[in-house]
C-alpha cells in the first residue's frame, strides 16, 4: 500500500523569505501523480501544484515549485516571496494512475499535513 | 462555474445518533469522493462514486456509514448510530472522467461533526 510522509507538523517563514516543506512517499508502482493541496481555515482544500511521475522536470507555478526526487521518493514544496495568504495547513498528496476502473480510480491518499505560519 | 457544494456546515450530535450530510458536485462531473478528515490528519477516501455506482468503498465502515448517489448527481453520505471517534471533517469532492486520466478532485467546504 501507498504511503505518504510529512515529517514537518509545523513550519514558520517570514514574509518575502522562502520555506521549503518537505514530503517523501512509498510505493511500488512506477507511474503516479503527486500533488500538494492548500487548506486554509475555511477548510477548503486548493490545489497548488501536481507532477508527474513520468516527467523528470520539476513543476512550477508562480511562486510555487517542487524538487521531485523519484529515486529517493521524496517530493518537496518550495514557496518563495512568501505572503500573508499562503498561511494554512498544507497536505502532500499521492495517486496512483490505476486505469482498472478505466481511469475512474484515482483516490488521494495524504500525509498529516504541515501548518505554515507567515511573520509579518 | 459554481464548486462544490455542501450542507450543512457544522453539525452537533449526540453519540448514538444518526446523521445525514449531503453533496452536489460540480455540473457534468462524473465522480464524487467523500473523504473523513479526522482532527490533525490529512483526508482519508470513505467511498468514490462514478456515475451512481461505487467505485471504492474499502475503508467505509459499512456497520455504521451509508452513501448513496442519486441519479449519478447529488449525494449523501449517512452515518447511523454516531460514536464519539466519528467527529471529523467530511469533505466531498467531485471531478471529470477524462481519457487522458488527470482528474483534478474539486473539494467542497466540508461538514464538521461534532460527536457528544
Amino acid at each position: 500500500a501507498q504511503t505518504v510522509t510529512q515529517s514537518q507538523p509545523e513550519m514558520s517563514v517570514q514574509e518575502a523569505e522562502t520555506v521549503t516543506l518537505s514530503c517523501t512517499y512509498d510505493t511500488s508502482e512506477s507511474d503516479y501523480y503527486l500533488f500538494w493541496y492548500k487548506q486554509p481555515p475555511s477548510r477548503q482544500m486548493i490545489l497548488v501544484i501536481r507532477q508527474e511521475a513520468y516527467k523528470q522536470q520539476n513543476a512550477t507555478e508562480n511562486r510555487f515549485s517542487v524538487n521531485f526526487q523519484k529515486a529517493a521518493k521524496s517530493f518537496s514544496l518550495k514557496i518563495s516571496d512568501s505572503q500573508l495568504g499562503d498561511a494554512a495547513m498544507y497536505f502532500c498528496a499521492y495517486r496512483s494512475e490505476d486505469m482498472d476502473y478505466g481511469g475512474a480510480t484515482n483516490k488521494l491518499i495524504f500525509g498529516t499535513g504541515t501548518l505554515l505560519a507567515v511573520q509579518p | 462555474e459554481a464548486g462544490v457544494a455542501q450542507s450543512p456546515r457544522y453539525k452537533i450530535i449526540e453519540k448514538r445518533q444518526s446523521v445525514a450530510f449531503w453533496c452536489n458536485p460540480i455540473s457534468g462531473h462524473a465522480t464524487l469522493y467523500w473523504y473523513q478528515q479526522i482532527l490533525g490528519q490529512g483526508p482519508k477516501l470513505l467511498i468514490q462514486f462514478q456515475n451512481n455506482g461505487v467505485v471504492d468503498d474499502s475503508q467505509l465502515p459499512k456497520d455504521r456509514f451509508s452513501a448513496e448517489r442519486l441519479k449519478g448527481v447529488d449525494s449523501t453520505l449517512k452515518i447511523q448510530p454516531a460514536k464519539l471517534e466519528d467527529s471529523a471533517v467530511y469533505l466531498c469532492a467531485s471531478s471529470l472522467l477524462r481519457t487522458d486520466n488527470y482528474n483534478e478532485q474539486f473539494f467542497g467546504p466540508g461538514t464538521r461533526l461534532t460527536v457528544l
